[in-house]
């Protein structure tokens, strides 16, 4: 089992459909992030959950729902989106609680088309 | 201010020389930062992590970071054409990790 995995690995979708994203951590971490990825932009944190507790929500349009399960699972639920959410949704994990900070081991990611 | 600024490249070397990635980050807070490696289409894979002021090498690569200049640097020597991917730079601060825009390194045999 690779660290973090995500499906799908790409997703095309209508502007009125709803559809859900998978991330699933086999690394015993205990924080999980969903990230945006445009081109020519920076990686975009949307959603921190730390303990399975939702700890930072970064002025994310309600059109993207996060879920967390347990600790090794994440969803992000989609509805309603427009044609410049079409990006690398990007998931990862880290070890949170160590003095000095630790890195986030990321999936391969969606790559998301909406229509 | 872009709180961890990237040059976004490209820059190109040629096989065998040395490639020379910068970042500069605007927050003290940060105690740590990571380089990734991006390959078209994939995702960012880390390579190389530093928390003190100083180098750190692991093979080929050196992580340099300097907290008073608020710089930090990645050297690849020896420089491949595999080594053609963006390269991210990430600064970590007690409640949140940055990244910048990364920067597209090509090595042309």
């Amino acid at each position: 089992e690779t660290g973090v995995t995500q499906t799908p690995r790409h997703l095309v979708m209508g502007m009125t459909n709803k559809k859900s994203l998978k991330c699933e951590q086999h690394l015993g971490h205990n924080a999980m992030y969903w990230y945006k990825q445009s081109a020519k932009k920076p990686l975009e944190l949307m959603f921190v959950y730390n303990f399975k507790e939702q700890t930072e929500n970064n002025s994310v349009p309600s059109r993207f729902s996060p879920e967390c399960p347990n600790s090794s699972h994440l969803f992000l639920h989609l509805h309603t989106l427009q044609p410049e959410d079409s990006a690398l949704y990007l998931c990862a994990s880290s070890q949170e609680g160590a003095v000095l900070g630790t890195p986030l081991h990321f999936g391969n990611g969606t790559r998301l088309t909406v229509t | 201010q872009k709180e961890v600024e990237q040059n976004s490249g490209p820059l190109s070397v040629p096989e065998g020389a040395i490639a020379s990635l910068n970042c500069t980050y605007s927050d003290r807070g940060s105690q740590s930062f990571f380089w990734y490696r991006q390959y078209s289409g994939k995702s960012p894979e880390l390579i190389m992590f530093i928390y003190s002021n100083g180098d750190k090498e692991d093979g080929r690569f050196t992580a340099q970071l300097n907290k008073a200049s608020q710089y930090v640097s990645l050297l690849i020597r020896d420089s491949q054409p595999s080594d053609s991917a963006t390269y991210l730079c990430a600064g970590r601060a007690p409640d949140k990790l940055i990244f910048g825009t990364g920067t597209r390194l090509q090595v042309f045999p």
